[in-house]
């Protein structure tokens, strides 16, 4: 079946550096979706890509969809503690199916 | 809009009794999913409906589990024996219509089977 893994697992950094994390699928993707889960918090709707290559921004966060539309990633640029959660990426293969599956997810640490 | 609503938020029960888990979607909202999430295996889905008819229930581990959602604005997942491997947090979501991809997270269940 589909897989989609998420690299890496934890990442702690310190306020103010970049954070990036990576997401791979073992199946070509029609989109991909991120969501940020806080701590003891449930998964929040970030954004979702569709086109190959796409690029999309909000505010610091950059999100980035493969040519190949097998891989994705986020970029979060100067964190700040807001940024405190664990972040997920979920693929979709087909137009038709409503199945997202998830990534393991990589939590963030966000030393002050 | 009060967003997905789920209840319990927390369930401590014991081994081989029933746990009934309930959702209220998003009004008007034609498709509810439920997940659990455990440190171990992530994010998973274990069934979805869409206008009240389950169309992929292959996430639900085995014949324990069962899930309804008998009008469109209530679901029920029940763990009938439940077992300690059970224990996980459950996530109901909902969306709004088929071409709309976004899932809205309700709280969550926090099931603790001891």
């Amino acid at each position: 079946g589909q897989q989609v893994m998420q690299i890496p697992q934890y990442q702690h950094v310190q306020e103010g550096e970049d954070f990036t994390t990576y997401c791979n699928s073992s199946t070509t993707l029609s989109n991909i979706q991120w969501y940020k889960q806080r701590p003891g918090g449930h998964p929040v709707f970030l954004i979702q890509l569709v086109k190959s290559g796409e690029v999309k921004k909000q505010k610091r966060l950059t999100f980035q969809f493969g040519e190949a539309k097998k891989n994705s990633s986020l970029h979060i640029t100067a964190t700040q503690t807001t940024d405190v959660g664990t972040y997920f990426c979920a693929g979709r293969t087909g137009a038709g199916s409503y199945q997202l599956t998830f990534g393991k997810g990589t939590k963030l640490s966000v030393i002050p | 809009d009060a967003g997905v609503i789920q209840s319990p938020r927390h369930e401590v029960t014991e081994m081989g009794q029933e746990v009934t888990l309930r959702c209220k979607p998003i009004s008007g909202h034609d498709y509810l999913f439920w997940y659990r999430q455990t440190m171990m295996r992530g994010l998973e889905l274990l069934i979805y409906f869409n206008n009240n008819v389950p169309i992929d229930d292959s996430g639900m581990p085995e014949d324990r589990f069962s899930a309804k959602m008998p009008n469109a604005s209530f679901s029920t997942l029940k763990i009938q024996p439940s077992e300690p491997r059970d224990s996980a947090v459950y996530f109901c979501a909902s969306s709004p219509w088929a071409i709309t991809d976004t899932q809205y997270f309700g709280p969550g269940t926090r099931l603790t089977v001891l």
